[in-house]
């Protein structure tokens, strides 16, 4: 099956560039996703990247694909306090589900 | 356009019961998916309805269970609840299985099992 591997925890100063890392296995995978969950709530859908793209940008959300060594990178430009929250990497295996990874937490401190 | 809606948003139950949790997608959706969080093992897929239709399902018992109806809402149940199911159950929707996939998900039901 897929494994999708992130790093637990990331800590950020507000105004800082945070990047969120995330590897993964199936080398089928058509389309990553990063979502938020910020507590007691639900997954928020940020941005997604289809494969054959190797970056995708979205305001102050920059998505990079490294396709031939399975790395996906999600980076905070300008990081506020509001975006404390849980990031999760998610991949489509070829069954067409989601895997996702364990989340990374990261905190914005002043 | 509302998003999508899980009800209960809570829900405690004794070991042995069974329980019901009910998703409505957002309008025009016809996918439908279901997801357990818990801290141990993190976000684990249960199964996807589109079209009434089970199209995917993930490793768990056959006490887990669901259905679609024809207005694209969806059900899942558990039967003989056990201490460990207590988690938080995510359903995601999203309008298409050959597109993007977008999924958009619900607040999720915190199911507790004492």
């Amino acid at each position: 099956g897929e494994d999708v591997e992130q790093s637990l925890f990331l800590s950020v100063r507000e105004g800082d560039s945070s990047v969120i890392n995330c590897t993964y296995t199936d080398s089928s995978s058509t389309y990553l996703y990063w979502y938020k969950q910020e507590p007691g709530a639900g997954l928020q859908l940020l941005t997604y990247i289809f494969s054959n793209m190797d970056m995708k940008q979205d305001q102050r959300l920059t998505v990079l694909l490294n396709k031939k060594d399975k790395h996906l990178s999600l980076r905070i430009a300008d990081t506020q306090t509001g975006d404390s929250a849980i990031y999760f990497c998610a991949v489509r295996d070829s069954w067409g589900k989601l895997q996702f990874g364990a989340g990374t937490q990261v905190v914005v401190t002043p | 356009k509302a998003g999508v809606t899980q009800t209960p948003r809570y829900l405690i139950k004794t070991r042995g019961q069974q329980v019901t949790l009910s998703c409505s997608p957002i309008s025009g959706h016809r996918s439908v998916s279901w997801y357990q969080q818990t801290p141990g093992q993190g976000l684990q897929f249960l199964f996807e309805y589109f079209s009434e239709t089970q199209r995917n399902k993930g490793n768990f018992p056959g006490r887990f269970s669901g259905r679609q109806f024809s207005n694209s809402r969806s059900e899942m149940n558990v039967s003989t609840l056990e201490l460990g199911d207590s988690a938080l159950y995510l359903c995601a929707s999203s309008s298409t299985r050959g597109a993007t996939y977008e999924q958009y998900f619900g607040p999720g039901t915190r199911l507790t099992v004492t």
